[in-house]
């Protein structure tokens, strides 16, 4: 347990519809990521915020929509999603800072099926 | 671009053989460097850092990992692996710098040790 949930752990979603990933953080980090885990490939990713402010967006397709509601909550809102979306989609947090941003805690993810 | 690299994919060891997991990175500056381990089933967790000073850093569960600026290396080690070390294992960097900066993961290593 590191302190960052996220639910649902497991997703499987059609193309057409919309769904939400949800994460939350008790650890007092004002950072948080989205990252998406696809199998041999290197951790991608995805959103970056900084206090509630989005910092860093990484070239993400707009299908994928993160919000961030306070500090302990993020979410990831999905529609209209492709099959090669199917991964394996990490949140984390970290303190805020140049030293902070390596230091990251993870959830256990949620694994995205889009048939 | 910034980059992280790992030399192995996979790798098999039998218990109590040493083990050494290779990783370069390409940045420009001083750099954070961590390694991050993921054992089956479990969250992705942080294994050890370096951040200043002595380029020897030791990390939990006997894992140790030798900085080497002029190979742009952060090698991880550990004189004898148990069957429990079984798991991914990822090294990663931040480009240090008054801003917050952003974890580069390498595409990780599955270690599998034979009991």
């Amino acid at each position: 347990e590191t302190g960052v949930t996220q639910t649902p752990r497991h997703l499987v979603m059609g193309m057409t519809n919309k769904k939400s990933l949800k994460c939350e953080q008790h650890l007092g980090h004002n950072a948080m990521y989205w990252y998406k885990q696809s199998a041999k490939k290197p951790l991608e990713l995805m959103f970056v915020y900084n206090f509630k402010e989005q910092t860093e967006n990484n070239s993400v397709p707009s299908r994928f929509s993160p919000e961030c509601p306070n500090s302990s909550h993020l979410f990831l809102h999905l529609h209209t999603l492709q099959p090669e979306d199917s991964a394996l989609y990490l949140c984390a947090s970290s303190p805020v800072g140049p030293t902070g941003a390596g230091t990251q805690y993870f959830g256990p993810g949620t694994r995205l099926t889009v048939l | 671009a910034q980059s992280v690299s790992q030399h192995n994919h996979h790798v098999i060891l039998s218990e109590a053989a040493s083990l050494e997991l290779g990783c370069n990175y390409s940045y420009g500056g001083t750099v954070n460097l961590f390694w991050y381990v993921q054992y089956p089933g479990q969250h992705l967790q942080l294994l050890l850092k370096y951040f200043s000073g002595d380029p020897l850093v030791k990390g939990i569960k006997g894992f140790e990992a030798e900085f080497i600026k002029s190979k742009f290396s952060f090698n991880l080690r550990k004189p004898s692996v148990q069957w429990s070390d079984t798991a991914e294992y990822f090294c990663a960097a931040v480009n240090y710098g008054g801003s917050q900066g952003n974890l580069i993961f390498g595409k990780g290593t599955k270690l599998s040790v034979k009991p």
